[in-house]
């Protein structure tokens, strides 16, 4: 599959679980972005990779963890989370550097928290 | 800091109607600004940059720095334009290594027959 993909797709999890999401881009890109969408928010951006550092957190609980192994790949990993934390929650990739930079993003993964 | 509004969460029109979502921003910089689009079960991406100066799917949008807008401008809607609209707004991030968006809440379009 070719851009930016997401697994899983949908996630359903207890308080107490852990999980990770997953994001592959296959477009050469160097940074990497994870995105919250709730239902009445604008999106909010979480974290930001550029070459596998990340340069940006917003503020971000700490039961958010994320993880870039590669340029390629991004990981957000998941504990202890709370109901409030259900939402979309979308990767995105682009070519930091560039003046016509444009941001890709995944499918995204429906997450449910019980 | 940065924000971007968009005043209208919904936004209804007739097939062939003109239409315009509105966006506005606040940023003491030079502002970069986008329009996203999501269609029904599809991924967000990008309709257009108002850097390009392009129209895309017969959309326009043109910044007025003096009244800090971004609006986006279809004169003849069609069905399939319906969608969610994101105006975005791309700064600079704190170090200045990269640069990240910001988004407003979306404004949902749906264009009737």
């Amino acid at each position: 599959e070719t851009g930016v993909t997401q697994t899983p797709r949908h996630l359903v999890m207890g308080m107490t679980n852990k999980k990770s999401l997953k994001c592959e881009q296959h477009l050469g890109h160097n940074a990497m972005y994870w995105y919250k969408q709730s239902a009445k928010k604008p999106l909010e951006l979480m974290f930001v990779y550029s070459l596998e550092e990340r340069v940006e957190n917003n503020s971000v609980p700490s039961r958010f963890s994320p993880e870039c192994p590669n340029s390629s790949h991004l990981f957000l990993h998941l504990h202890t989370l709370q109901p409030e934390d259900s939402a979309l929650y979308l990767c995105a990739s682009s070519q930091d550097g560039g003046e016509q930079e444009t941001q890709y993003f995944g499918p995204g993964t429906r997450l449910l928290v019980l | 800091a940065q924000r971007v509004t968009q005043p209208e969460k919904l936004l209804s029109v007739f097939k062939g109607a003109p239409v315009e979502l509105k966006c506005n921003y606040s940023y003491s910089g030079s502002p970069e600004l986008f329009w996203y689009v999501q269609y029904s079960r599809q991924r967000l991406q990008l309709l257009l940059r108002h850097i390009s100066r392009e129209s895309i799917k017969g959309f326009t949008a043109d910044l007025n720095k003096g009244e800090t807008s971004f609006h986006l401008k279809k004169p003849f809607a069609q069905e399939e334009d319906s969608a969610m609209y994101y105006c975005a707004l791309r700064v600079r991030n704190s170090g200045g290594s990269n640069y990240k968006l910001t988004f407003g809440k979306g404004t949902l379009l749906t264009v009737n027959p």
